[in-house]
C-alpha cells in the first residue's frame, strides 16, 4: 500500500508479558517517529529515527522500552514487562525527510491499539 | 521548554457555525514550524497546513483559514460553515529545527451536529 502500515491493530497482552509492535513506513521515507496517544493526552513522542544517524531516544518513558528500525524501512516498538499504565494507541509516521522539511509532513499509520490487562 | 497548549478539550458546534480552534505555543528558537493535523473517528492524522517562523502570513484553503500571530504566539484554526464531516480530533503541533521530532498539544475534540 501507499501508506504507513502498523500490525497488529489491537493487541491485548496480560501484565508483564513482552509485546512487539510492528510499523512499514512509505517506501523512501528517511525519517520514522513512534508517539503514544494515551486517552486525554494528545500525542506523545517516544522514538525518532532518521537516515542512519542514531535514533533520538528521548521519548522513551523507561527502559522497558526499545525500538530498532533495521535496514532503514521496517521498525519495529517492543515493550518488556508491560504494565497497564502502557495501555495506548502507539502510532508510527514517516517523512521524506525531517519533519521541518516543508514539503515533508508526517504520514502516519492507523495505530497500534494495547490493552493491558 | 518547548510546549503547545490546546485549552478547548471539546468544542460543539451546530453545522454551518463557524468555530475557531486555538493554538499556543511556547519556544525559546527563532526558527520554528507549526502543523495543523486531523484525526478523523477513523484514527488515522491527516498533515493539514505547516507554517515556518518567519511567514506570517494568513492562509486559506477552502473553508480552513489559518491565523499566525508571532506576538501573542498563537496559531489558530478557524473552520468556516462547519460540517458534520469536520467532527474529528485537531491537533496542534510544533518542530524547532529540521532534525527534530513533533510535539503536540493534547488535541481539541470538535464535534458538529447536524
Amino acid at each position: 500500500g501507499a501508506g504507513v502500515s502498523q500490525s497488529p491493530s489491537n493487541k491485548v497482552t496480560e501484565k508483564g508479558k513482552d509485546v512487539e509492535l510492528r510499523c512499514d513506513p512509505i517506501s523512501g521515507h528517511t525519517a520514522l517517529y513512534w508517539y503514544r496517544q494515551s486517552l486525554g493526552q494528545g500525542l506523545e513522542f517516544l522514538i525518532y529515527f532518521q537516515g542512519n544517524s542514531a535514533p533520538d531516544k528521548s521519548g522513551l518513558p523507561s527502559d522497558r522500552f526499545s525500538a530498532e528500525r533495521t535496514g532503514g524501512s521496517v521498525s519495529t516498538l517492543t515493550i518488556q514487562r508491560t504494565q497497564q499504565e502502557d495501555s495506548a494507541v502507539y502510532l508510527c509516521a514517516s517523512s521524506l525527510t525531517s519533519a521541518g522539511a516543508y514539503n515533508s509532513p508526517l504520514h502516519f499509520g492507523n495505530g497500534t491499539r494495547l490493552t493491558v490487562t | 521548554a518547548q510546549k503547545v497548549t490546546q485549552a478547548q478539550t471539546e468544542i460543539s458546534v451546530v453545522e454551518k457555525e463557524d468555530v475557531t480552534l486555538d493554538c499556543v505555543y511556547e519556544t525559546r528558537d527563532t526558527t520554528y514550524y507549526l502543523f495543523w493535523y486531523k484525526q478523523p473517528p477513523s484514527g488515522e492524522l491527516v498533515f493539514l497546513i505547516r507554517r515556518n517562523s518567519f511567514d506570517e502570513q494568513n492562509e486559506i484553503s477552502g473553508r480552513y483559514s489559518w491565523n499566525f500571530q508571532k506576538s501573542t504566539s498563537s496559531f489558530n484554526f478557524t473552520i468556516t460553515a462547519s460540517q458534520v464531516v469536520d467532527s474529528a480530533v485537531y491537533f496542534c503541533a510544533l518542530s524547532f529545527s529540521g532534525n527534530t521530532p513533533l510535539v503536540f498539544g493534547k488535541g481539541t475534540r470538535l464535534s458538529v451536529i447536524a
